[in-house]
């Protein structure tokens, strides 16, 4: 079945250590996107990525970083310059020209 | 970015009521979209309104692209334990190329059955 798939689902981090969430799609989207979600907050966008090897910055990308070497992945590294990395993380995907996205199950982030 | 106000913020009602729920901008959009999330999952796709005074219905939901394109509106007829969760509506702007900075999401509505 197509769709996207994020991993791990929990992750746990200790302070100061980098993480590196993981996000395939396998729908040919050549748009990909980071967000965050905390509690009243709604969805905050991380980052995106509308072509391989290319990204840009999204409302709240100091302390994260991103790479797009295939279509097919983005992978987010939640580094140990975020101060409150404490969250729900969400990737989606949209077709070149689309406006609907479609998004992952999430992974939820804690440090302790 | 730009704002999406999305109310009300939370909802608590009786299982088989009705439910409202909507989106407004001082912006004008070009599509809007509807999300259901549950509690620890990634936001489900419910309906997707793509001109203005669009009507669509998805079962029991019914959803409406305003006629000003400022706004939009969901409902959700004789509700059941399964509604419950977290609505997100989110609008592409009428002014953005369709880049990622186009999709702007509200902050959610929960709804909340009672028994």
């Amino acid at each position: 079945d197509g769709g996207i798939t994020q991993s791990p689902k929990y992750l746990f981090r200790k302070e100061g250590q980098n993480v590196t969430l993981s996000c395939e799609q396998n729908l040919n989207h050549d748009a990909m996107y980071w967000y965050r979600q905390d509690p009243g907050q709604g969805l905050r966008l991380i980052y995106y990525s509308q072509i391989v090897n290319d990204f840009q910055k999204g409302d709240i990308a100091e302390g994260y970083s991103v790479s797009r070497e295939k279509k097919e992945s983005f992978p987010l590294t939640v580094t140990s310059a975020q101060k409150n990395p404490t969250a729900f993380y969400l990737c989606a995907s949209r077709k070149t020209g689309g406006t609907e996205a479609f998004f992952g199950q999430g992974t939820r982030l804690t440090v302790v | 970015g730009q704002q999406l106000n999305q109310s009300p913020q939370s909802m608590f009602i009786q299982e088989g009521e009705d439910v409202s729920m909507n989106c407004t901008s001082s912006s004008i959009f070009n599509t809007w979209l509807w999300y259901k999330q549950d509690p620890g999952e990634g936001p489900v796709l419910l309906i997707a309104l793509y001109k203005a005074g669009e009507l669509t219905s998805n079962g029991r939901l019914t959803a409406q692209f305003g006629i000003t394109r400022k706004d939009s509106f969901l409902n959700i007829s004789a509700s059941i334990p399964s509604d419950v969760g977290i609505y997100f509506c989110a609008g592409q702007l009428a002014l953005s190329g369709g880049g990622a900075d186009g999709l702007t999401f509200g902050k959610g509505t929960h709804l909340i059955i009672q028994p």
